[in-house]
């Protein structure tokens, strides 16, 4: 099926380091998504973006949905050790609004290590 | 705030036996999606319910079935069970009224079943 590309695969970075992470599409998208998921556990919604353009930000995560409406990258600043994880985009393709087909399309992940 | 609930968190079954997963989602929420996620993947959208009708299929297998409730609470039944049915299963929900349409995209996700079939 349909599928984002998720860069980079994983990263390993030292504590306090700025983090940056992008998903692209081939389509233009309506909805982009961004959660982390720490192992065995669920992943957890941290930014929701609708509006090409948009950016937001959550405590240390800023995420932007790109002009183009195909893109969207993910910024955490000031890394620290409990940024470990794994992280994705998913998103909601125009054409799939419709009535009530919500299923989103998801990336790979981006694995983030933290070094102390 | 209350999350998805998902029962139970871990199970164990043999090869050809059935499993049935249990969700519950947030309350005023009418969407429920169910997963599979298997190591190193991506979580695989299996089925969702809107309003207890089926919304969605995806790459579930003939072998499960699932069902939306009166109360929104959803089952996933499986089975003749596989090894490589072995996997994280989770349920997400969506909410039923938000302020504006696109926050219905906005899945919340439970913390998950691990099923290991032997």
């Amino acid at each position: 099926g349909q599928q984002l590309n998720q860069s980079p695969q994983s990263m390993f970075i030292q504590e306090g380091e700025d983090v940056s992470m992008n998903c692209t599409s081939s389509s233009i998208f309506n909805t982009w998504l961004w959660y982390k998921q720490d192992p065995g556990e669920g992943p957890v919604l941290l930014i929701a973006l609708y509006k090409a353009g948009e950016l937001t930000s959550n405590g240390r995560l800023t995420a932007q949905f790109g002009i183009t409406r195909k893109d969207s990258f993910l910024n955490i600043s000031a890394s620290i050790p409990s940024d470990v994880g794994i992280y994705f985009c998913a998103g909601q393709p125009r054409h799939f609004y419709a009535g009530n087909n919500r299923k989103l399309i998801w990336g790979l992940g981006t694995s983030l290590a933290v070094n102390p | 705030a209350a999350g998805v609930i998902q029962s139970p968190r871990h199970l164990i079954k043999e090869k050809r036996e059935t499993a049935t997963l249990k969700c519950y989602p947030i309350p005023r929420h009418d969407t429920v999606y169910w997963y599979q996620q298997g190591p190193g993947q991506d979580p695989q959208f299996l089925i969702s319910f809107y309003e207890k009708m089926q919304s969605d299929k995806g790459s579930i297998p003939d072998r499960f079935s699932a069902q939306q409730f009166s109360d929104y609470h959803s089952e996933l039944n499986m089975s003749s069970l596989e090894l490589g049915d072995s996997a994280l299963y989770f349920c997400a929900s969506s909410p039923r009224t938000a302020r504006i349409i696109s926050s219905y995209n906005e899945q919340f996700f439970g913390p998950g079943t691990r099923l290991t079939v032997l």
